[in-house]
């Protein structure tokens, strides 16, 4: 079975500055898909990034953006000009072929003011 | 509609009590996930859906769980003779097309807590 780890339970940053959270995780497949989704209070699990393996190019979505590290088995995530909102659990997750989730165990984001 | 929504947003069952939980996703959406998240984990895979069939149910951990989407559209997933062990966060997820390569959309979840 595939895992994915996610090293730090808990994170906090300063408003405006910037943040890491680390992910490794374990495949011997060669084609594979990789998430960050966030999940705050309310529950609901929103997707934040995502990675497609075979492409070198790291994906990013305006403050958000990954180091993807295919041959070291890592996907980082890096919040630029952290945000109150931003506040969050942080999941990463691995996508099986062809349709499984596997996650972390999650990395608790906090936003100080 | 606009999102996949779930219901109940809370349920509190006594242990031994079965229960029904609903999903209900995307209006078109072909695949639907139900997942289990225990309190300080990260969610764990129960079952997928296309469509009406149910093509995976190895994550359901024991035959007291069951599931169905007999339309094709909303899913119910059924625990019976709940045990204290049952208490989660139950996640329902629904995509487009059956790859989710663009990743699933997910609900608010339904909190179970069996005392």
């Amino acid at each position: 079975a595939q895992t994915v780890t996610q090293s730090q339970p808990e994170m906090s940053v300063q408003e405006a500055e910037t943040v890491t959270l680390s992910c490794t995780y374990d495949t011997s497949e060669s084609d594979y898909y990789l998430f960050w989704y966030k999940q705050p209070p309310s529950r609901q699990m929103i997707l934040v990034i995502r990675q497609e393996a075979y492409k070198q190019q790291n994906a990013t979505e305006n403050r958000f953006s990954v180091n993807f590290q295919k041959a070291a088995k890592s996907f980082s995530l890096k919040i630029s000009d952290s945000q109150l909102g931003d506040a969050a659990m942080y999941f990463c997750a691995y996508k099986d072929p062809p349709y499984r989730l596997t996650f972390g165990e999650g990395t608790q984001l906090t936003v100080n003011p | 509609g606009a999102g996949v929504s779930q219901s109940p947003r809370y349920k509190v069952a006594k242990r031994g009590q079965d229960v029904a939980l609903r999903c209900d996703p995307i209006s078109g959406h072909v695949s639907l996930f139900w997942y289990q998240q225990a309190l300080g984990q990260g969610p764990e895979f129960l079952t997928y859906f296309q469509n009406e069939a149910q093509l995976d149910k190895s994550g359901l951990p024991s035959d007291r769980f069951f599931a169905e989407r007999p339309e094709g559209s909303v899913s119910t997933l059924k625990i019976q003779r709940t045990q204290q062990e049952d208490s989660a966060v139950y996640l329902c997820a629904s995509s487009l097309l059956g790859q989710g390569v663009y990743g699933y959309t997910f609900g608010s979840g339904t909190r179970l807590t069996v005392v």
